[in-house]
């Protein structure tokens, strides 16, 4: 079955960059688009962006100017950075397979505390 | 930029009653809309998508319906498991993708 698992570092210090791994298992990387969610501690979803298995890429207009999505299609993985993070940007992070224009596999999700 | 607005912000119902969840759009987003559902400490699911078709192993109970600019999820007879945040997400075009803010259903 298909399974995606975020990993990375669950403190980053303010003005530095997050990054981000999802680790895809029980599908190929290269036949959907894939994608980056948030959720900030007791808050909504907000979409971060997405990239196809070409590496073509797609951001959320209002997180646009920090963050980029790569691809490496040998392993199986996609990652995320955000550029110059702050307090706003703690929040826990899901990577999930986009089917057409859903989201119909998820992560765990992992919690990022942006933190000095 | 297309805002999905979801109303109301919580619901507090008894099991076996249904749940009537409304999802607004800005401007019409024709029937590209779905819906997820959240328990606390888990990953969203998907329940909804095109706006009525229900995702793979999503009980007959979710119905969801509409087009354009309003849409309903109905949960015709709540279920212990069913109490939850529900979400809804549209895609405007290809290039952008967005979440409503949520109705947190309680049990009452």
């Amino acid at each position: 079955q298909v399974q995606l698992q975020e990993s990375g570092p669950g403190l980053v210090k303010p003005s530095e960059t997050l990054s981000l791994t999802c680790t895809v298992s029980g599908v190929s990387i290269s036949t959907y688009y894939w994608s980056w969610i948030r959720q900030p501690p007791g808050k909504g979803l907000e979409w971060i962006g997405y990239i196809s298995s070409s590496g073509s890429t797609n951001y959320n207009p209002s997180l646009k100017s920090r963050v980029t999505i790569s691809i490496d299609s040998s392993k199986n993985q996609f990652s995320l950075k955000v550029n110059s993070v702050n307090t706003a940007d703690t929040a826990v992070y899901y990577c999930a397979r986009l089917k057409q224009i859903w989201f119909d596999y998820w992560g765990q999700g992992t919690l990022v505390t942006v933190s000095s | 930029e297309i805002v999905l607005t979801q109303s109301p912000a919580s619901l507090s119902l008894s099991p076996g009653e249904r749940a009537t969840l409304s999802c607004r759009a800005s401007q019409s987003v024709s029937t590209f809309l779905a819906w997820y559902q959240q328990k606390p400490g888990q990953s969203p699911r998907l329940l909804i998508y095109d706006a009525s078709s229900r995702a793979p192993g999503i009980p007959a109970r979710f119905r969801g319906s509409g087009s354009g600019t309003d849409f309903t999820l109905t949960i015709s007879s709540l279920e212990p498991a069913d109490f939850a945040v529900y979400y809804c997400q549209h895609r405007n075009n290809w290039l952008s993708l967005g979440f409503g803010g949520g109705t947190k259903v309680e049990i009452k």
